[in-house]
């Protein structure tokens, strides 16, 4: 259970171009979802909270209005690359936590990820 | 501010060594979270183990050993009888109570080469 999809799995695309990637929980209900960016032999850098049905909480330094983001349901979240350009290519990958019942941090369950790669 | 520090960059060991991953984390919080990822080459974050403030318990899972210690703030990862599969960036994680949303800050990852 508690599994993650995120599509697609690679996009090359050309400068300019907006690019949305899907975060879908398939078998749980996921209040809260979050999207990380990872250059090539770096750390996961978190780039924005997610939460079902009001807007994204992003981190300091990420444009709002270069990485859209919507959650409009209890099982999709989608970040849209907007106008992008070389050097926004990077690993993004998406992750979500079952909605808490009680007490207690589940762990986050993460997509494989999206390699994004702009020309 | 909540912090992770993995001061090991890359790890090289033969098959069969034992090999410790360091982690030491810094947070306020009285409670919170750790974790452990393994990302192999093909990407994925694969997810290992989570441990809260309150349990210093230390746990095994096969030839995965987990060490918890809040006085020195440290949650150390040991493999025994490392194996080429084990090859991959392991990430330490720390996810704080009070923040909103539970968010989780990685540190930089270890990379573990595992040579047969």
């Amino acid at each position: 259970g508690a599994v993650v999809s995120q599509h697609p799995s690679w996009v090359i695309c050309k400068s300019g171009t907006s690019v949305k990637i899907e975060c879908r929980s398939l078998d749980f209900q996921a209040t809260t979802m979050f999207w990380y960016r990872q250059f090539p032999k770096q750390s996961l850098m978190l780039m924005a909270t997610s939460n079902e049905g009001s807007k994204a909480t992003y981190e300091q330094g990420v444009e709002k209005d270069k990485f859209l983001i919507n959650h409009a349901s209890l099982t999709l979240s989608t970040l849209t690359v907007t106008s992008a350009h070389p050097e926004d290519s990077s690993f993004y990958i998406c992750s979500a936590r079952v909605a808490p019942r009680g007490l207690g941090n589940q762990p986050q369950h993460f997509g494989d990820g999206t390699r994004l790669s702009i020309l | 501010a909540q912090k992770v520090t993995q001061a090991q960059t890359e790890i090289s060991v033969v098959e069969k060594e034992d090999v410790t991953l360091d982690c030491v984390y810094e947070t306020r919080d009285t409670t919170y979270y750790l974790f452990w990822y393994k990302q192999p080459p093909s990407g994925e974050l694969v997810f290992l183990i989570r441990r809260n403030s309150f349990d210093e318990q230390n746990e095994i899972s096969g030839r995965y050993s987990w060490n918890f210690q809040k006085s020195t703030s440290s949650f150390n990862f040991t493999i025994t009888a490392s194996q080429v599969v084990d090859s991959a960036v392991y990430f330490c994680a720390l996810s704080e109570s009070n923040t909103g949303g539970f968010k989780t800050i990685f540190g930089a990852g270890t990379r573990l080469f595992v040579k047969a």
